[in-house]
């Protein structure tokens, strides 16, 4: 069974800084394949990353995603008011397991 | 694209409880679909799947799921089932159908089930 692990567990940022979340492996994660999902409160995820670092059609380039092997980074660049949300990374493939959240709050 | 989850409810422990997946320009079939649950106020949780026709349609379950769920496709309806078995309190959650992110990652509404007595 492979863990994620997300930090950190709350990001206190205001709008227009740049958030930084991270997401480790307990093991390698084969072919990249490490995606990362956006939730807000009463929503469904919404899927913004795939293959550690290709954008989902539609989504805004302020957000990026990079890492490989064991460690990776979903960046969003400029915080936008609709970017305060939960982060989940996840596994995919022949194994799925997600990550624990990373909460991004207004400070 | 869209899945419309369906079929939850409050059930007694022990009990049982069949969810849908209905979809809507998207083929099921061509997809391994997932079931991923969400308990009042924590994180996402992934049930188990359902593989693409092309594999046999093989499932795979977590650890907590493996036993007590099923997951199978009606491919002439378009849909995925979640069969739920002797249910308790953990398993309440809103469940939430999944294309899968190599499919598209496209998630439905989901649905809510509640074991309580």
């Amino acid at each position: 069974e492979v863990v994620l692990t997300q930090s950190p567990d709350t990001l206190s940022l205001s709008p227009g800084e740049r958030a930084t979340l991270s997401c480790r492996a307990s093991q390698s994660v084969s072919g990249n394949s490490l995606a990362w999902h956006q939730q807000k409160p009463g929503q469904a995820p919404r899927l913004l990353i795939y293959g550690a670092s290709s954008r989902a059609t539609g989504i805004p380039d302020r957000f990026s995603g990079s890492g490989s092997g064991t460690d990776f980074t979903l960046t969003i660049s400029r915080l936008e008011p609709e970017d305060f949300a939960v982060y989940y990374c996840q596994q995919y493939g022949s194994s799925i397991f997600f990550g624990g959240g990373t909460k991004v709050e207004i400070k | 694209v869209q899945l419309v989850e369906s079929g939850g409810a409050l059930v007694k422990p022990g009990g049982s409880l069949r969810l849908s997946c209905a979809s809507s320009g998207f083929t099921v079939s061509g997809a391994s679909m997932s079931w991923v649950r969400q308990a009042p106020g924590k994180g996402l949780e992934w049930v188990g799947r359902v593989g693409s026709k092309t594999f046999g349609g093989a499932t795979d379950y977590a650890a907590s799921a493996r036993g007590r769920f099923s997951i199978s496709r009606d491919d002439s309806e378009n849909k995925v089932y979640l069969q739920m078995n002797s249910l308790n309190t953990e398993d309440t959650a809103v469940y939430y159908c999944f294309t899968g992110v190599p499919q598209g990652g496209f998630w439905g509404q989901g649905t809510l089930v509640t074991v309580s007595s």
